[in-house]
């Protein structure tokens, strides 16, 4: 499958605790994307990296939150001191740099903050 | 920072029904980017619309970017059930490549 696949597809952690999730965009594409999405929303940007180098990130962004893309390829998004305001889909997307290229979502990863 | 408005919310046809979502921006837009996301699925790129007045097709689907570039719409002809979903619209943000999303329509068919 040469799709954006995102690790773990579910997560549940106590509040207070550190989580990661991974991303591994679609191999040509060097633009990767952040989202987070709740109930009954559309998804809110978080992050944007072209390459290695994080060029956007959303002032709603808590300090909680990095994001990092150490060799272009794969991000992790992480989390700590998580907070039940925290649960949500976090989706990643990519895309290529040619124009307004269509970005290429995967299927998600679940946090729940208990 | 930009900000787009869909309606309706919510909308339930009968297979067969047309349907039409709308979604409306206060500021110009560079372009307008069409998702449609399945209950449980992730967001799918439909369409991007540049141009002003710009139409384009797909089968059922009809998308249409206003001639100010500041609201697009997007119109089934006669649903189907694999029609059902939340359609989003989402212009590219005013700095950089992120998108920005609309609260979306959710269509519901019933058969």
């Amino acid at each position: 499958d040469t799709g954006v696949s995102q690790d773990p597809r579910h997560k549940i952690t106590k509040r207070g605790q550190n989580v990661t999730f991974r991303c591994d965009p679609i191999s040509e594409h060097n633009r990767l994307y952040w989202y987070r999405q709740t109930l009954g929303q559309g998804p809110e940007f978080l992050t944007y990296f072209q390459n290695e180098a994080q060029l956007e990130k959303s002032r709603l962004l808590s300090d909680r939150f990095s994001a990092e893309r150490p060799k272009g390829s794969f991000s992790t998004l992480e989390i700590q001191r998580t907070e039940q305001g925290d649960s949500a889909m976090y989706l990643c997307a990519s895309s290529s740099t040619r124009g307004w290229s269509e970005q290429y979502f995967g299927p998600g990863t679940r946090l729940t903050v208990t | 920072g930009q900000q787009v408005m869909q309606i309706p919310q919510y909308q339930h046809v009968q297979e067969g029904e047309d349907f039409t979502t709308y979604c409306n921006s206060s500021t110009t837009l560079s372009n307008i980017q069409w998702y449609k996301q399945r209950p449980g699925g992730h967001p799918v790129f439909l369409i991007q619309l540049v141009k002003s007045g710009e139409v384009k097709k797909q089968k059922r689907l009809t998308f249409q970017f206003g001639e100010a570039k500041k609201n697009s719409s997007l119109h089934i002809t006669a649903t189907q059930t694999t029609d059902v979903g939340t359609y989003f619209c989402a212009p590219r943000g005013e700095y950089g490549n992120k998108l920005v999303f609309g609260a979306g329509t959710i269509l519901r068919v019933k058969s």
